[in-house]
């Protein structure tokens, strides 16, 4: 398997452009989540999915973000308009049902990190 | 907000020794914690994970947790340079999956 996929790698972007970020998660995996990580902050939970549905966007830092699961093999976030304080690695992980192997792993995509000037 | 407490470090320790990390946490509802490392420049990977008080062994790692404390920790025996990396401890939130990370604790092992 490939592995969690995230595109793109970096992205360098103004300030007030929208932004869109894209993750395909491991095939069978029902649950897919994104995070943010800077340094200030650490990796924060923004919103997770389970079988395409949001499950908690409490994470969610403002109505600029949203994020999207139209199937099982896809999710964006985007942002809208961007500004730098977004700048940050953005991870995209997915996990089998829980329980499923007694781990509860989630495997984590390679991120995307962005940078708004 | 649920806190997670990690020393961020770094911890320094000499190949071969034992390093300690620690981690506290104020969610007395986690039922499951988690330990995930991460090397400079990538992404997470799970080392353990832990559901019951007492000590869970493998390999070369062994998580303690203690459910009263509020209080898990992370022992890597006979460390290696290749062990130096950040350690994120996270309790597991109701759907059970690491949800709330800490801000982790940078190791370093000198050979």
């Amino acid at each position: 398997d490939a592995g969690v996929i995230q595109s793109p790698r970096h992205e360098v972007t103004e300030m007030g452009q929208e932004v869109t970020l894209r993750c395909k998660p491991i095939s069978g995996h029902d649950y897919l989540f994104w995070y943010r990580q800077t340094m200030m902050r650490g990796l924060e939970l923004l919103i997770y999915f389970n079988n395409n549905v949001p499950i908690d966007d409490s994470g969610m830092p403002e109505d600029r973000f949203s994020a999207k699961m139209p199937n099982a093999s896809f999710s964006t976030l985007k942002i809208q308009p961007s500004e730098p304080r977004d700048s940050a690695v953005y991870f995209c992980a997915s996990a089998l049902p829980l329980g499923t192997g007694g781990r509860n792993e989630q495997f984590f995509g390679p991120g995307t990190r962005l940078t708004v000037l | 907000q649920k806190e997670v407490e990690q020393n961020s470090g770094p911890l320094s320790v000499p190949e071969g020794a034992i390093a300690s990390l620690n981690c506290t946490y104020s969610d007395r509802g986690s039922q499951s914690f988690f330990w995930y490392r991460q090397y400079s420049g990538k992404s997470p990977e799970l080392i353990m994970s832990i559901y019951s008080n007492g000590d869970k062994e493998d390999g070369r790692f062994t998580a303690q947790l203690n459910k009263a404390s509020q209080y898990v920790s992370l022992l890597i025996r006979d460390s290696q340079p290749s062990d130096s990396a950040t350690y994120l401890c996270a309790p597991g939130g109701n759907s059970g999956y690491a949800l709330n990370f800490g801000k982790g604790t940078s190791l370093l092992v000198t050979p």
